[in-house]
């Protein structure tokens, strides 16, 4: 249990479905992140919200979109998705973002693009 | 453009070796470095260093980060088989007012019983 939980565990979707991904944090954190991990890549930040708020987005195509209703859940909407946006996608919290501290991962949604 | 390299990319040891996983950083506005370990599933925080040559240490595993080389160590003694894992380097830096890590691809690690 690490205290971030993810659901689905596992998605497979054609490139025109809609889903959604979503993440929650039972650490009482205040920032809350996603990452995608590709095969053989480093981890790549995708969104940042802090206290509810967005405060990066680095370079992530529209088709992802995050929602965050409240600092314990974040969801990441996928629609008209590519075959190359296959990956795990974790989510991650820590404390508050903007200051020196880890985050603590979950266990990811492993997605598969047809 | 901010990057973190690890080496080796794999490694291969039998139980009881003792290994060094090296993880080097070419950063602007350093904060930090730490170690994470990811087995199956999430990757578990290890170690955060932000001080040069302070060793932080938890069982087996040790690290120490080297400002002036930018670069840092993660040392397994005694390994065991459950320490099989990809283990990940990540810089701590400020960009734009923001803070953010920056992971490396990581170091896969296969201990033979």
């Amino acid at each position: 249990e690490t205290g971030v939980t993810q659901t689905p565990r596992h998605l497979v979707m054609g490139m025109t479905n809609k889903k959604s991904l979503k993440c929650e944090q039972h650490l009482g954190h205040n920032a809350m992140y996603w990452y995608k991990q590709s095969a053989k890549k480093p981890l790549e930040l995708m969104f940042v919200y802090n206290f509810k708020e967005q405060t990066e987005n680095n370079s992530v195509p529209s088709r992802f979109s995050p929602e965050c209703p409240n600092s314990s859940h974040l969801f990441l909407h996928l629609h008209t998705l590519q075959p190359e946006d296959s990956a795990l996608y974790l989510c991650a919290s820590s404390q508050e973002a903007g200051v020196n501290q880890p985050q603590h991962f979950g266990d990811g949604t492993r997605l598969s693009i047809l | 453009e901010d990057k973190v390299v690890q080496s080796p990319l794999s490694l291969v040891v039998h139980e009881g070796d003792t290994v060094t996983l090296n993880c080097s950083y070419e950063v602007t506005n350093f904060r930090s470095l730490l170690w994470y370990k990811q087995e199956k599933k999430a990757p578990t925080f290890l170690f955060m260093l932000t001080s040069s040559g302070i060793e932080k240490k938890s069982g087996r595993l040790s690290s120490i980060l080297d400002k002036k080389e930018l670069s840092s160590i993660l040392n397994i003694t005694a390994t065991q088989t459950g320490d099989s894992a990809i283990y990940l380097c990540a810089g701590g830096v400020v960009s734009s007012g923001t803070y953010k890590y920056i992971f490396g691809t990581g170091t896969r690690l296969k201990v033979l019983a």
